[in-house]
């Protein structure tokens, strides 16, 4: 099954304790997002990645890290997590970038920070 | 920078109700245009796009969009929902000519009663 898969979809943590969040699509697509959901301000794109070792800002890039080794996989990472931090966060792909081709989204990880 | 308005936070409607959820985006340039849909604790799925060509554009259940270059809308509209449309929808632009960045509005949040 064509899917992206996140992990984990719920996480609970401690400001400066860092952490990765998982990505990874079996589509072999070239384009792959990170964004962030907040009530009313819909979602914000942090990251995006057009092809292996080929990574770009998006709109708020402040406080993540993330790296594209493998085409597969795009992990997202929070050296030092603070509150403002908490979120629901989304991983996408597509099979090229411009948006042309449909966005497939994964089912999203919760974040707490406390 | 792109920025996508979505007038509505919330539509409460009653089944089968037509409904127009509003979307305006700020740029004059040329622009591909998205609805997304996200039931209730999923990720979002792509609704239907406008790229080029005819300004009306319909998905597979029955929502159609029509892009209006001079009033910079992207109106989303059905004429008879159901229960199982309620769900959260983002209206979202992004620039052919700057690829890789996706902005999304606000949300409206469908609220469907029998």
């Amino acid at each position: 099954e064509a899917q992206v898969t996140q992990n984990p979809r719920y996480l609970i943590t401690v400001t400066g304790k860092k952490l990765t969040v998982t990505c990874s699509q079996n589509m072999n697509h070239e384009h792959m997002s990170w964004y962030r959901q907040d009530p009313g301000l819909g979602l914000r794109q942090i990251y995006y990645s057009m092809n292996v070792e080929v990574t770009d800002k998006g709109d708020v890039p402040e406080g993540y890290k993330v790296s594209r080794k493998e085409k597969r996989n795009f992990p997202l990472i929070l050296e030092s997590p603070s509150p403002n931090q908490t979120s629901l966060y989304f991983c996408a792909s597509s099979l090229s970038g411009g948006f042309v081709d449909t966005q497939y989204f994964g089912p999203g990880t919760r974040l707490t920070v406390l | 920078a792109q920025s996508v308005t979505q007038l509505d936070s919330q539509v409460p409607v009653f089944e089968e109700a037509p409904v127009e959820l509003r979307c305006n985006y700020s740029s004059s340039v040329s622009v591909y245009l998205f609805w997304y849909v996200q039931y209730p604790n999923q990720g979002l799925q792509l609704l239907l796009k406008y790229l080029s060509g005819s300004t009306l554009v319909e998905s597979i259940n029955g929502f159609e969009a029509e892009f209006n270059k001079s009033q910079t809308s992207f109106h989303l509209r059905k004429p008879s929902v159901h229960i199982s449309d309620t769900a959260e929808y983002f209206c979202a632009v992004s620039d052919p000519n700057a690829g890789n960045m996706l902005t999304f509005g606000g949300g409206t949040r469908l609220m469907v009663k029998p």
